[in-house]
């Protein structure tokens, strides 16, 4: 079935650098991908949804410019973190939906990505 | 309206007796719905969904229900086995767009 990969599965960055995520649809083409945020012991809060082709729809209250999303080929979507800091820290999954997909899931999720910003 | 920063409910069950998750859901324009099950350090993993037009639809040893009235979901597994152990979110999608996730309930099952 679907399968998401993400890349690295965590990651440990200094305050103000860059961090790259890259999310892969195995083996379907997603039309569209989507970036969820994740704080401890807290739900999946969507960040944005990525059209393959085309600029990213952001949240309410999500820093387009400190989030950029790619999202290059319909089997690859990337979240660049601009300029980390501590709070950004947190777990970021994606997911991926193909195009006719309705039910039976919707959408297929990678495994989460573990961001520590020192 | 959108998940909140809050602490999760937490749902204790001995194993084998059955487990019921609730959930509210915030739109009503939206017409899927679907739980999640995620464990530590993973992504989310679908368990079943449920079109607006159904108020019960049964898997493997779970069963979703919807009512729309009051916009209330709900996730029953039989014979809760360890396994199950996990975190346990709804999530709400209108139009066959972006989902939305509910709050989760963290469900301990004590062997």
């Amino acid at each position: 079935g679907a399968v998401v990969s993400q890349h690295p599965s965590w990651v440990i960055c200094k305050s103000g650098t860059s961090v790259k995520i890259e999310c892969r649809s195995l083996d379907f083409q997603a039309t569209t991908m989507f970036w969820y945020r994740q704080f401890p012991k807290q739900s999946l809060m969507l960040m944005a949804t990525s059209n393959e082709g085309s600029k990213a729809t952001y949240e309410q209250g999500v820093e387009k410019d400190k989030f950029l999303i790619n999202h290059a080929s319909l089997t690859l979507s990337t979240l660049t973190v601009t300029s980390a800091h501590p709070e950004d820290s947190s777990f970021y999954i994606c997911s991926a939906k193909g195009s006719g997909v309705w039910g039976a899931g919707e959408q297929y999720f990678g495994p989460g990505t573990r961001l520590t910003v020192t | 309206g959108e998940n909140v920063g809050l602490h999760l409910p937490t749902l204790s069950v001995q194993e084998g007796d059955n487990s019921i998750i609730n959930c509210a859901y915030s739109n009503s324009a939206s017409d899927y719905f679907i739980w999640y099950k995620q464990e530590s350090g993973k992504g989310p993993q679908f368990i079943i969904d449920i079109r607006s037009n159904m108020d019960k639809r049964q898997g493997q040893r779970v069963t979703v229900l919807l009512n729309k009235t009051v916009k209330h979901l709900s996730l029953q597994i039989a014979a809760t086995q360890p396994g199950d152990s996990a975190v346990y979110f709804c999530a709400e999608a209108a139009g066959g767009f972006k989902t939305i996730f509910g709050a989760g309930t963290r469900l301990f099952v004590k062997a």
